[in-house]
């Protein structure tokens, strides 16, 4: 099973500020099958990234997605107010697939 | 438009069993995969398993595999997850959620989601 681990823990930013989240697995993501959600309290995670770096339908170009292999990156290029939420990076490419821990993005 | 409706919140007793339900509405339910994941109180997301409602075909996540019974309701459009005998650490948030072809067939990847169905099991 591929272990996910994602840094920071919590990212403490403000409004307009560059967000940068890390998923590191633990071997090859194959394809680079990684995905990136979103979720905020109380409510159901959102799909945001697919292949590591496609956006999905309806997501804004403020969200992208890098990496390959083991190393992979969600960045929010400015942080809008409703951006401040938990995401979580999910292998899709080997079984299990599996979530990592998520990083909270905190209002600073 | 595609839609996941869950069945509402549960509170049950150690020991009993329970079945909580997803609607599927706005596509073709046989056509797609459609899965369960676990989210405990406070914690991450957890992938527990899949059902293609065409051919009832399931995989498990082996965390999940003879813990819970994912099944559907072809005539009704419906998804379900099931316990036999609940016990406290069952007690979660559960989430279901649709694959698309639009971004991978295997079904591992979730891209609609229902509202969630929270789980309480307490003496």
């Amino acid at each position: 099973e591929i272990v996910l681990t994602q840094s920071p823990g919590t990212l403490s930013l403000s409004p307009g500020e560059r967000a940068t989240l890390s998923c590191r697995a633990s071997q090859t993501v194959s394809r680079n099958y990684l995905a990136w959600y979103q979720q905020k309290p109380g409510q159901a995670p959102r799909f945001l990234i697919y292949g590591a770096s496609g956006r999905a339908t309806g997501i804004p170009d403020r969200f992208s997605g890098s990496g390959s292999g083991t190393d992979f990156i969600l960045t929010i290029s400015r942080l809008e107010p409703e951006d401040f939420a938990v995401y979580y990076c999910q292998q899709y490419g080997s079984s299990p697939p599996t979530f990592g821990p998520g990083t909270k993005v905190a209002i600073k | 438009e595609v839609q996941l409706v869950q069945s509402g919140a549960e509170v049950k007793k150690p020991g009993e069993s329970l079945r909580v339900s997803c609607k599927g509405s706005g596509y073709t339910f046989t056509a797609y995969w459609i899965g369960w994941v676990r989210q405990m109180p406070g914690k991450g997301l957890e992938w527990m398993g899949i059902i293609y409602p065409g051919d009832s075909d399931t995989r498990y996540s082996p965390s999940f595999k003879g813990q819970v019974t994912i099944s559907a309701d072809r005539s009704i459009d419906t998804a379900y997850l099931q316990w036999s005998s609940l016990k406290a650490s069952d007690t979660a948030m559960y989430y279901c959620a649709r694959q698309s072809d639009d971004y991978d067939s295997s079904g591992y990847l979730f891209v609609e989601w229902g509202q969630g169905t929270q789980v309480t099991v307490s003496s």
